[in-house]
């Protein structure tokens, strides 16, 4: 089972917004509202930011939001700050062997 | 305080193996499923192995399956990691953390309380 599919790296400057792709099959992100997104700033352990793909858990801001059309998800960041910039991870459960599916990451640089 | 705290990292050579722990901490952890979730140096994050509450459902990564289990005990609240026939590639921090289920499943698919992570190294 393949990777969920990530851009790479997005950037934007203090203030404005940005959206994160991520991409999976019928079987995982197509198939199931059960799509997560994590926050990961460098040698810290992953925060997690947007549950039942819509979901924020207590204390996440709200410029923090999740949708999902067809087999793509996405993370939405509005009013974006300087403390965001950090790597994003999507996540799925997945009907393949493989139970949960993370995506490549997505580095987030605010410029 | 919710807290995980993962212990039982090392240096391992190819072909051996490592038992991980994760002690768990203001939370009831007889009631939560736990997952082992692992990150290659430079790496993106890659999904292990989760076990249900009362330790009878268990699944893992076709990476991992036959190779590493996954336990728990509920009165030391701890959860465990058996890891062998290790291989070069299993090299990562290895992180412990709470699972929960999307809505209206079992499906113990996010993770919500992280561990600090611990570091595994295969390396001969």
């Amino acid at each position: 089972q393949s990777a969920l599919t990530q851009p790479a790296s997005v950037s934007a400057s203090p203030g404005q917004s940005i959206t994160i792709s991520c991409t999976g099959t019928s079987s995982d992100v197509g198939a199931y509202n059960y799509v997560s997104w994590y926050q990961q700033h460098p040698g810290k352990a992953p925060k997690l930011m947007i549950y039942d793909v819509t979901n924020r858990p207590s204390g996440v801001s709200n410029r923090f939001s999740g949708s999902k059309s067809g087999n793509t998800a996405s993370l939405t960041i509005s009013g974006l700050q300087a403390e965001d910039e950090a790597d994003y991870y999507c996540s799925s459960y997945t009907s393949s062997s493989n139970y949960v599916i993370f995506g490549g990451g997505t580095k987030l640089t605010v410029v | 305080e919710v807290q995980l705290v993962e212990s039982g990292g090392n240096l391992v050579q190819p072909g051996g193996s490592l038992r991980l722990s994760c002690a768990a901490s203001g939370f009831t952890f007889s009631n939560s499923a736990m997952s082992w979730v692992r990150q290659a140096p430079g790496k993106g994050l890659e999904w292990v192995s989760v076990i249900s509450g009362s330790g009878g459902s268990t699944y893992y990564a076709d990476s991992v399956k036959g190779r590493f289990t996954i336990s728990r005990d509920n009165f030391m609240n701890t959860l465990y990691l058996q890891m062998s026939s290790l291989r070069v590639e299993d090299t990562a921090v290895y992180y412990c953390a709470r699972a929960l289920a999307g809505d209206g499943s079992y499906r113990y698919y996010y993770m919500d309380v992280w561990g600090k992570g611990i570091t595994i190294t295969v390396s001969s």
